[in-house]
């Protein structure tokens, strides 16, 4: 079981629809929790960080955590074409260590 | 805006070749990091350094090693490269802290014949 799972994808929305992104988590130890947006051919870059359960909202994004389930999602509401891209989870150990998910590939048709 | 330069994008080279990664950062960040990125694999963390001339194995250390005299600069060495180590290879810098926002270089892309 990798650390930190994601479904790959490619997750298909229409423009203007919600996008739901899910990671899961295996280390209990882990307190935060990171989305990096990674456009094809770039480097990855930090969309938004959560430390406690609950929601996180920013923008058109919200992030939610749920220690007890070991459970992250990203949600993108009115999703637009530009959004298109892969969407990397990752969690910070307690060590210091940043630990990725494989990333879902994310496609928002016009 | 935080700066990682990553000295090449592109290279190619022979099995059993040295090869250098050269990676520099210009906020006076503590903290330094090298991945290396694999279709279906994601990211996953080679090395880190928290500071001049130390430096922890992540969780694919074998096969490499790296270098960090100056604090801005981090290198990663392929002592003897092998075909399974063909891969975008991207350096991160971060403030101390153990925070996880990382800045990262836009990568080099090895290619090992």
């Amino acid at each position: 079981q990798k650390e930190v799972e994601q479904n790959s994808g490619p997750l298909s929305v229409p423009e203007g629809a919600i996008a739901s992104l899910n990671c899961t988590y295996s280390d209990r130890g882990s307190q935060s929790f990171f989305w990096y947006r990674q456009y094809s051919g770039k480097s990855p870059e930090l969309i938004m960080s959560i430390y406690s359960n609950g929601d996180k909202e920013d923008g058109r994004f919200t992030a939610q955590l749920n220690k007890a389930s070991q459970y992250v999602s990203l949600l993108i509401r009115d999703s637009q074409p530009s959004d298109s891209a892969t969407y990397l989870c990752a969690a910070l150990r307690n060590t210091g260590k940043l630990i990725f998910g494989q990333g879902t590939t994310l496609q928002v048709k016009p | 805006d935080v700066k990682v330069t990553q000295s090449s994008r592109y290279l190619v080279k022979r099995t059993g070749e040295k090869v250098f990664l050269e990676c520099v950062q210009d906020m006076d960040h503590e903290n330094m990091f090298w991945y290396r990125q694999d279709p279906g694999l994601g990211l996953r963390l080679i090395y880190f350094s928290y500071d001049v001339k130390m430096k922890e194995k992540g969780d694919i250390p074998e096969g490499y090693s790296v270098s960090r005299e100056k604090k801005e600069r981090f290198s990663l060495i392929l002592e003897s490269a092998s075909t399974n180590q063909t891969s975008m290879y991207l350096c991160a810098s971060s403030y101390p802290g153990g925070s996880g926002e990382l800045f990262f270089g836009e990568g080099s892309r090895l290619t090992v014949l």
